[in-house]
């Protein structure tokens, strides 16, 4: 059961484009969702993150946008570069006793093309 | 970026053999997680530790086991490896210190048993 569903396995725009990552969940309990981005041979890096209690969270070229009522998240690189190729990964955390679970979408393969 | 390292970086073992990977960090990071990414999955926890000799099981722990006798090493024991167990693993830590869920990921130990 994929609470955290990543549809696109992969994405290709032109460099200058927006590009746009979508996440959508099942779980209403997720109060805290995160982007991270992977390159090859490297492990996950942080790239920015929305609490539930907001819709829009912006950190220069990167915006997430958080619509509860649909249960989705988007991620929007504006303007998008050949460095921005990478899998981008959606996770989003709730409460899970005494500690907080992070639960992970399959990512989604970016390719910013010159 | 919080200095997390994994050992070995790469692994090849038969099976039935035991394996020990090892993440050590230097960012004095309370929570530490093992996490293993295979194809069509993402990112699947095995492990986490909220403290030293605090462990407790993820989603995918039967057949590791993990031990945490400093604050800044996480030990993941493979007793008797599968093919199954074939993999990247990543380690994270978490300061927990704000309410942010932010992981920091070290760089992967890719595993192969034949």
């Amino acid at each position: 059961d994929q609470q955290v569903k990543q549809n696109s396995p992969s994405l290709s725009v032109q460099e200058g484009r927006i590009s746009i990552l979508n996440c959508d969940y099942t779980n209403s309990m997720f109060d805290y969702f995160l982007w991270y981005k992977k390159y090859p041979a490297e492990g996950p890096t942080f790239l920015i993150s929305i609490s539930s209690i907001k819709d829009k969270n912006e950190d220069g070229r990167f915006t997430v946008f958080l619509n509860k009522s649909a249960k989705h998240l988007s991620l929007h690189i504006v303007p998008s570069q050949p460095g921005d190729s990478a899998v981008y990964f959606c996770a989003a955390s709730v409460n899970a006793g005494n500690n907080r679970k992070l639960i992970w979408g399959l990512g989604t393969s970016l390719a910013v093309n010159p | 970026d919080a200095g997390i390292t994994q050992s070995p970086r790469h692994k090849v073992t038969e099976t039935g053999t035991p394996v020990t990977l090892r993440c050590h960090q230097t960012e004095n990071h309370r929570y530490m997680y093992w996490y293993r990414q295979d194809p069509g999955h993402g990112l699947r926890l095995i492990h986490y530790s909220y403290g030293v000799k605090d462990t407790d099981k993820g989603e995918v722990s039967d057949g590791y086991s993990v031990s945490r006798s400093k604050t800044e090493d996480f030990l993941l024991t493979l007793e008797s490896a599968t093919s199954s167990q074939t993999s990247v693993y990543f380690c994270a830590t978490d300061a927990r210190g704000a309410y942010t869920d932010t992981q920091y990921f070290g760089p992967g130990t890719r595993l192969t048993v034949l």
